[in-house]
């Protein structure tokens, strides 16, 4: 069965710093997987997916994700951090063959100034 | 476009009441959804349906029903309401193919 799991439930950084949010994905097929950003009191919003095209995925505000098979990992990365990015991030995988989707338990970002 | 839009936003129900919460989209999606967030839990789906008249269940389907009678709306319901459905609720709605989720700005239920 598939999963995600994000690694680190806090993270905090500082303004200008760069960003690292973990998630690692369980999967025997080649997955489709996504990162969505929450801000306080909103709907999710998409951040980026991968739907086995590049590897290397670019997405909104200047996030990026990589996949790696070999590591069963999509990291999401940004450079430099923006106080706007405080969130809550999620990592989320489609269940081979449905349009289900399974969320990880998500990344509090804090982004000190 | 008004995208995904709840209603109510926030709703207080004692034990035992029922309560229906209405999602409605505009972008002609055929697939809905329904989630229930809780703290440390992320999203988990109650119910989803892939076209007008077809629902299904999710992750977490008991105690909560669901309808689309209509393919513009999804509607969950709660016919005896408990504590332990106290928690924010997302609608979602998605294309087939296109895998990108649009969502609602979520219903806060408190059930005491």
């Amino acid at each position: 069965a598939q999963s995600v799991t994000q690694l680190d439930s806090h993270v905090s950084v500082s303004e200008g710093t760069p960003v690292l949010l973990r998630c690692n994905y369980s999967s025997s097929y080649s997955p489709s997987l996504f990162w969505y950003v929450q801000h306080p009191n909103k709907g999710l919003q998409l951040l980026l997916k991968y739907t086995s095209a590049a590897t290397l995925v670019k997405g909104i505000n200047g996030f990026e994700a990589e996949f790696k098979k070999s590591e069963t990992s999509f990291h999401l990365t940004k450079p430099s951090a923006h106080m706007s990015d405080a969130a809550e991030y999620f990592c989320v995988v489609r269940v081979s063959g449905t349009y289900k989707y399974i969320f990880g338990t998500g990344t509090r970002l804090k982004v000190l100034a | 476009n008004a995208g995904v839009t709840q209603t109510p936003k926030f709703r207080v129900l004692k034990t035992g009441q029922s309560m229906t919460l209405l999602c409605a989209q505009d972008m002609n999606h055929e697939y809905m959804y329904w989630y229930r967030q809780d703290p440390g839990m992320g999203l988990r789906l109650i119910h989803y349906s892939v076209g007008e008249g077809t629902t299904a269940k999710g992750e977490v389907p008991d105690g909560y029903n669901v309808s689309r009678l209509k393919k513009q709306n999804f509607l969950l319901g709660l016919e005896s309401a408990a504590p332990s459905q106290t928690s924010v609720y997302f609608c979602a709605s998605s294309d087939p193919g296109v895998e990108t989720q649009y969502f609602g700005p979520g219903t806060r239920l408190l059930v005491l």
